[in-house]
């Protein structure tokens, strides 16, 4: 069974740019999660996504945004960035159970 | 509000040695508390759900509602433990994790 995936791995912008970070869940899978994971603040949930709506955000600003394809799959938009966009983002998806997501390796986003 | 607390950032035993990993919690509604673990250059992943009650690799994690807690146990690490474990509350109907900023656990030869 493949895995999480995501691209880019690696991700380098410059403030005031915008990011796309894309998703594809284990196949099967309806729900993606996102995740950022910033030097010292541990995982922080940004969005859910399921059956191509946004069902819940974490407490991010509106320039984080996001949307889910028929097939699944998911982009994760960062606009007007910022330098303390500079994360891991991760990607998880889930089946029927929420708890038991699986992780993709995430994108290493850095802005200049 | 909800919250998971990992009071270590770093915990390093010798191998052979027990192994606690602490998780505190606070929330209001009925708790679900998961550990998972990221190794070295592998993706995170779940260990143990305190609902199933089962012990993965030697470890045990007992929920504990009197003293909000949900500490990560084994009898005798081995140095294949060696990984970063995070504590993770599921919070009801809003289907998201929040997570404890993490512990890196270092096994000792």
């Amino acid at each position: 069974e493949a895995g999480v995936t995501q691209s880019p791995t690696h991700l380098i912008k410059t403030r005031g740019q915008q990011a796309t970070l894309r998703c594809s869940p284990i196949s099967g899978h309806t729900s993606v999660y996102w995740y950022q994971q910033a030097l010292g603040l541990g995982l922080q949930f940004l969005l859910w996504y399921d059956e191509g709506e946004e069902r819940n955000r974490g407490n991010f600003p509106p320039r984080f945004s996001g949307r889910q394809f028929p097939n699944y799959s998911s982009e994760l938009n960062v606009n007007a960035l910022e330098l303390e966009d500079s994360a891991l983002y991760l990607c998880a998806s889930s089946s029927y159970r929420p708890y038991e997501q699986y992780f993709g390796p995430g994108t290493r986003l850095t802005v200049t | 509000a909800q919250r998971v607390t990992q009071p270590e950032k770093l915990l390093s035993v010798f191998k052979g040695a027990p192994v606690e990993l602490k998780c505190n919690y606070s929330y209001s509604g009925s708790p679900e508390l998961f550990w998972y673990v990221q190794y070295s250059r592998q993706r995170l992943q779940l260990l143990l759900r305190h609902i199933s009650r089962e012990s993965i690799k030697g470890f045990t994690a007992d929920l504990n509602k009197g003293e909000t807690s949900f500490h990560l146990k084994k009898p005798f690490a081995q140095e294949e433990d060696s990984a970063m474990y995070y504590c993770a509350l599921s919070i009801q109907g809003a289907q998201k994790l929040v997570f404890g900023q993490g512990t890196r656990l270092t096994i000792n030869p």
